[in-house]
């Protein structure tokens, strides 16, 4: 069975400052993995995703995610963030091939900090 | 404008009394789920239907019921509600073209039994 961790549960960071939220996975099988926002009150929306080739992925609004098939992670980043960041964010996986279920993290609150 | 429509969005009801929360995409998707959104245990899928007259159980489908008559509709059914089911629902779908990820998610229906 595959599984998704989301260490921290909030991160406050200040405005501007650069910002990772981690995300491990497990899997016995190739996975794809995804990245979600979802704002205040709002349905979840897609950042970013991994499905193959470089492990280095951009997303929307200045999110990037690096694949690390070794230490099985998929960390979000950003250099900057601006207060309109603040929002819960969820990493994703499902195997690879096909309709799959996908799996959810519980989630990662940041709160940007003015 | 490409979106996934749930209704209501918010509902109060007593415990025992059926009801149906309704999900239309206008996509043309054929994937489709259903998940619920508690805190600190993210998101987790109920049902998923990969066609019309194709439905089967994700991780939490106990209570729960679904159909999948039309392509474009995903109604989700409580049929004796209970107070464990006070939760955040949330439509999703998705289309083999864009098999690899659950592209459109609804607003979401905030559900409280009583």
């Amino acid at each position: 069975a595959q599984s998704v961790t989301q260490l921290d549960s909030q991160v406050p960071v200040f405005e501007e400052a650069p910002v990772e939220l981690r995300c491990n996975y497990s899997s016995s099988v190739s996975v794809y993995l995804f990245w979600y926002v979802q704002y205040p009150n709002q349905g979840l929306q897609l950042l970013l995703k991994y499905l193959s080739g470089s492990t280095l992925v951009k997303g929307i609004n200045g999110f990037e995610a690096e694949f690390n098939k070794s230490q099985t992670s998929f960390h979000l980043r950003k250099p900057s963030v601006h207060i309109s960041d603040t929002a819960e964010y969820f990493c994703a996986v499902r195997k690879s091939g096909g309709y799959q279920k996908v799996t959810f993290g519980t989630g990662t609150k940041l709160q940007v900090i003015p | 404008e490409a979106q996934v429509t749930q209704n209501p969005r918010y509902l109060i009801t007593v415990t025992g009394k059926k009801l149906t929360v309704t999900c239309s995409q206008n996509m043309n998707h054929e994937y489709m789920s259903w998940y619920r959104q508690d805190p600190g245990l993210g998101l987790r899928q109920i049902y998923y239907s990969m066609n019309v007259e194709v439905t089967d159980k994700g991780d939490v489908p106990e209570g729960y019921k679904v159909s999948r008559k039309e392509k474009r509709n995903f109604p989700l059914i409580l049929e004796s509600p209970s107070p464990n089911q006070t939760s955040l629902y949330f439509c999703a779908s998705s289309s083999p073209g864009q098999m690899n990820t659950e592209a459109f998610f609804g607003q979401g229906t905030r559900l409280t039994v009583v």
